[in-house]
């Protein structure tokens, strides 16, 4: 089975810090995934990787930043933590499609269990 | 990616079949269907997912219409384990999951 472990379940910290939210993978995916949850809002993406020291942008990165220095560790970096950036964090995984033992087709994200971030 | 609508919440019996419907009908020929569920505090769990034909795995079966234009997730005999939020999401590549609100699913004693 996928595990992805998140490194804190709850967090809290004060306005203005600077925040780390670590990911790690153990399945070797080559891609993985920053999500916020918010009620009503369902997920958004802030930032995924696909490959080591590569990153795109999702529908809300403002705020945010990443680093993937190795294959399974994917880290989000809150800058300067504010008290709107309060939310769940959710990480994800996913094998690349084509991949020798990938399966074809489409495959599915992997989630953590989330860290839920309360800035004060 | 085609959006999804879902009840927003069902009722099902302790050991009876729970038949969740979503409806995304301007699903496109490239976009597969994928069904995941989320218990309080905890991450989005994978079920299951598919492209045009019906699929079982240990979790659910998925049924998808001719028409691809709707699907419905059983679960075959649903627990007290079993009240999630359930979400059906369609996406071509798999990069952007796009999770709505949902059905919140209530299995009954």
């Amino acid at each position: 089975d996928v595990k992805v472990t998140q490194s804190s379940r709850y967090l809290v910290k004060r306005t203005g810090e600077k925040v780390f939210l670590e990911c790690v993978q153990d399945m070797d995916h080559e891609n993985m995934f920053w999500y916020r949850q918010d009620p009503g809002l369902g997920l958004r993406l802030i930032y995924f990787s696909y490959d080591v020291k590569m990153k795109e942008k999702g529908d809300i990165p403002e705020g945010y930043s990443v680093s993937r220095e190795k294959k399974e560790r994917f880290s989000l970096i809150l800058e300067s933590a504010s008290t709107n950036q309060t939310s769940m964090y959710l990480c994800a995984s996913k094998i690349t499609l084509g991949r020798k033992g990938g399966g074809g087709g489409n495959q599915p994200q992997h989630f953590g269990d989330g860290t839920r971030l309360s800035i004060l | 990616d085609a959006k999804t609508t879902q009840p927003p919440s069902m009722d099902c019996a302790e050991g009876r079949a729970a038949n969740l419907p979503c409806n995304h009908s301007t699903i496109s020929g490239n976009e597969y269907v994928y069904w995941y569920r989320q218990i309080h505090s905890q991450g989005p769990q994978y079920i299951i997912h598919g492209l045009k034909n019906n699929e079982t795995n240990e979790m659910a079966s998925l049924i998808i219409t001719e028409d691809r234009k709707s699907s419905t997730l059983i679960l075959p005999h649903a627990t007290l384990r079993d009240t999630a939020v359930y979400y059906c999401i369609v996406t071509d590549t798999g990069n952007q999951f796009y999770f709505g609100t949902g059905t919140s699913l209530t299995v009954i004693p």
